[in-house]
């Protein structure tokens, strides 16, 4: 089975902190996706990472930036939270070539007060 | 621009009410359209994936299908457990998804 392990499943961190939130797979993926989920706004992409060190913009990437060191590990840092990122964050890996499928970690709730 | 529209948005039915859920996607070349279920507070799981029109694919009480502009999740015979929001995703040419709003799903006993 796919695992995808997200570090922390619930964050509350102050405005104007630096927060960081890793993922880890454990399928030898290229493809990883950082998506945040909002009620009636859906699954929004905010990077991605073809592979190790590259790294590419999705729809909302404003106020995140993101690091790809090792094949297995994704993070996505805040690098001065705001009230606005509040949301649940999803990490989701997948192998190169088209039509793969995405798999998701459980998602990490963030609130930013 | 792709678009994947779910609908209904919400859907209650009567456990062993069969139904089915509608996703409508135009995208530029179709790459696979995926079936996820997401349980309140947790990371959708995978269910699905269909690549061309005339496809079908089942998993217990689910049933998957696929034409030229949209899919069914048909269920047959629901469950108080299958309750969940059902979401789609159709990928395109260049390998992105495209996420539908998804439909919340209850099951009453």
């Amino acid at each position: 089975d796919v695992k995808v392990t997200q570090s922390s499943r619930y964050l509350v961190k102050r405005t104007g902190e630096k927060v960081f939130l890793e993922c880890v797979q454990d399928m030898d993926h290229e493809n990883m996706f950082w998506y945040r989920q909002d009620p009636g706004l859906g699954l929004r992409l905010i990077y991605f990472s073809y592979d190790v060190k590259m790294k590419e913009k999705g729809d909302i990437p404003e106020g995140y930036s993101v690091s790809r060191e090792k094949k297995e590990r994704f993070s996505l840092i805040l690098e001065s939270a705001s009230t606005n990122q509040t949301s649940m964050y999803l990490c989701a890996s997948r192998s190169s070539g088209s039509g793969n499928t995405i798999y998701f970690g459980e998602g990490s709730w963030l609130t930013v007060v | 621009e792709d678009q994947v529209t779910q609908s209904p948005e919400a859907l209650r039915l009567q456990e062993g009410e069969s139904s089915s859920l509608n996703c409508s996607y135009t995208v530029s070349g179709l790459r696979g359209l995926f079936w996820y279920r997401q349980d309140p507070g947790k990371g959708p799981e995978f269910l699905f994936t269909l690549y061309s029109a005339g496809e079908e694919k089942e998993k217990e009480r689910l049933k998957a299908t696929l034409t030229k502009k949209e899919s069914f999740l048909h269920i047959t015979a629901p469950k108080p457990e299958d309750s969940a929001t059902y979401l789609c995703a159709a990928g395109n040419a260049g390998n992105m998804l495209t996420f539908g709003g998804g439909t919340r799903l209850m099951v009453k006993p």
